[in-house]
């Protein structure tokens, strides 16, 4: 397996605009893990889905983020308006337990996100 | 709350010391404990865990020992080395909801030849 594939790896933007961040989990994981990171504040779990379902999104900044996993094998994190204080590396990892995690998380490489 | 609370936030040893870095969770529940490093530019990766059922783990110049009743956790890498220099993030489970794993704000180690 390629193990999580995250795209885009660098995005660089302009405030107000719409940025969408794209992750695939490896096949046969059933829990996948948005996660922000940032000097400030270190690696932030924003949301994170158990079979495609959204268990819980309690760390979501924000009205302007939004989370969806269609399907097994691909979720989006999406920001609308961006904004400066969005920048930042956003990692997505999946993980092969079932309802809570107690198994090894495997990270993508991150979208390193640049909001001028 | 849901924290993990790690310290320290950075760490210089010479090559060939020992390091340790120390963590506290604040949920009674939590029952795993991993440690990622993750190197400069690169995605965290997990370099040992353990689970509450057992209070020392090892893995050849690694190890982590864990006390449920302190609620606290450490990583110990022997004979460092310059290629052991990365950000190490524990983390915990918090059974709210489901379960999710909190990270730790890192340690930055510097192993300096």
């Amino acid at each position: 397996d390629a193990g999580v594939i995250q795209s885009p790896r660098h995005e660089v933007t302009e405030m107000g605009q719409e940025v969408t961040l794209r992750c695939k989990p490896i096949s046969g994981h059933n829990s996948l893990f948005w996660y922000r990171q940032t000097m400030m504040r270190g690696l932030e779990l924003l949301i994170y889905f158990n079979n495609n379902v959204p268990i819980d999104d309690s760390g979501m900044p924000e009205d302007r983020f939004s989370a969806k996993m269609p399907n097994a094998s691909f979720s989006t994190l999406k920001i609308q308006p961006s904004e400066p204080r969005d920048s930042a590396v956003y990692f997505c990892a999946s993980s092969l337990d079932g309802s809570g995690n107690t198994g090894e998380l495997f990270f993508g490489e991150g979208s390193r996100l640049t909001v001028l | 709350g849901e924290n993990v609370e790690q310290h320290p936030s950075t760490l210089s040893v010479q090559e060939g010391d020992s390091a340790v870095i120390k963590c506290t969770y604040s949920d009674s529940a939590s029952n795993y404990f991993p440690w990622y490093k993750q190197e400069l530019g690169k995605r965290p990766q997990l370099i040992i865990d353990i689970r509450s059922n057992v209070g020392e783990k090892k893995d050849q110049r690694i190890a982590v020992t864990l006390n449920k009743t302190a609620k606290h956790f450490s990583l110990h890498i022997t004979e460092t080395q310059p290629e052991d220099s990365a950000v190490y993030f524990c983390a915990a489970i918090y059974y709210n909801q489901g379960g999710k794993l909190i990270f730790g704000q890192g340690t930055e180690l510097s192993v300096k030849p």
